[in-house]
């Protein structure tokens, strides 16, 4: 059974621009999060798709979006990149909230 | 009240020796709580969840206890081995209609051989 897989691996991107990251997730998941993972922040929440409906959010500036599509493959957005959007970006996929699988993550360098 | 609490920041074990990481919450609400293993490069990876019902889960060397008039739940390493050596969130959510998990801030195991 595959997992979540999470592309690219590695990104690095000047200020101002803007980056979109992909992840599909495990056959039959149609719950797709994204976290975004700092050394200074932790784990913060992005937001959360189902069905493609997100049904939450979390605190980041409009800058950062996402959508997910029929076949539940999901992507994020973040426009305008500033410097502290250096980070991990993780998705993770479940059938229902008890369990997330997570993938390896994009690391997303702004220069 | 959506912060979770965890401590240590980093803990050194000898190996054969017993891991301990608790976490705090406050918000009542929450009613599933897992823990994650990360190593470097590697996404999270779930290690033991447990919900307010049971007080105890084992499963081999890894046992979650749970407080639930404390609001506190513990990951215990029993037998620590060097292959443990990673980092260790501890998560709350609630299960019904928040769609997401809070995260403790992380711990840093490293478990001498």
């Amino acid at each position: 059974k595959a997992g979540v897989t999470q592309t690219p691996r590695y990104l690095i991107k000047t200020r101002g621009q803007q980056v979109t990251l992909s992840c599909s997730p495990i056959s039959g998941h149609r719950s797709v999060s994204w976290y975004q993972q700092t050394p200074g922040q932790g784990l913060q929440f992005l937001f959360e798709y189902f069905s493609e409906t997100q049904r939450n959010k979390g605190n980041f500036p409009g800058r950062f979006s996402g959508r997910q599509f029929s076949n539940s493959r999901s992507e994020m957005n973040v426009s305008t990149l500033e410097l502290g959007d250096s980070a991990l970006y993780l998705c993770a996929s479940s059938l229902d909230l008890a369990g997330y699988t997570f993938g390896s993550g994009t690391r997303l360098t702004v220069v | 009240q959506q912060q979770v609490k965890q401590s240590p920041q980093s803990l050194i074990v000898q190996k054969g020796g017993i891991s301990i990481i608790n976490c705090a919450y406050e918000n009542t609400a929450f009613d599933y709580f897992p823990w994650y293993q990360q190593f470097p490069g590697k996404g999270p990876a779930l290690l033991i969840a447990i919900r307010p019902d049971v007080s105890e889960k084992k499963e081999g060397r890894f046992t979650i206890s749970f407080n639930k008039s404390a609001k506190q739940f513990s990951l215990h390493i029993m037998d620590s081995q060097p292959g443990d050596s990673a980092t260790y969130f501890c998560a709350a959510s609630g299960t019904s209609g928040t769609y997401k998990y809070i995260f403790g801030t992380g711990t840093r195991l490293k478990v001498l051989a």
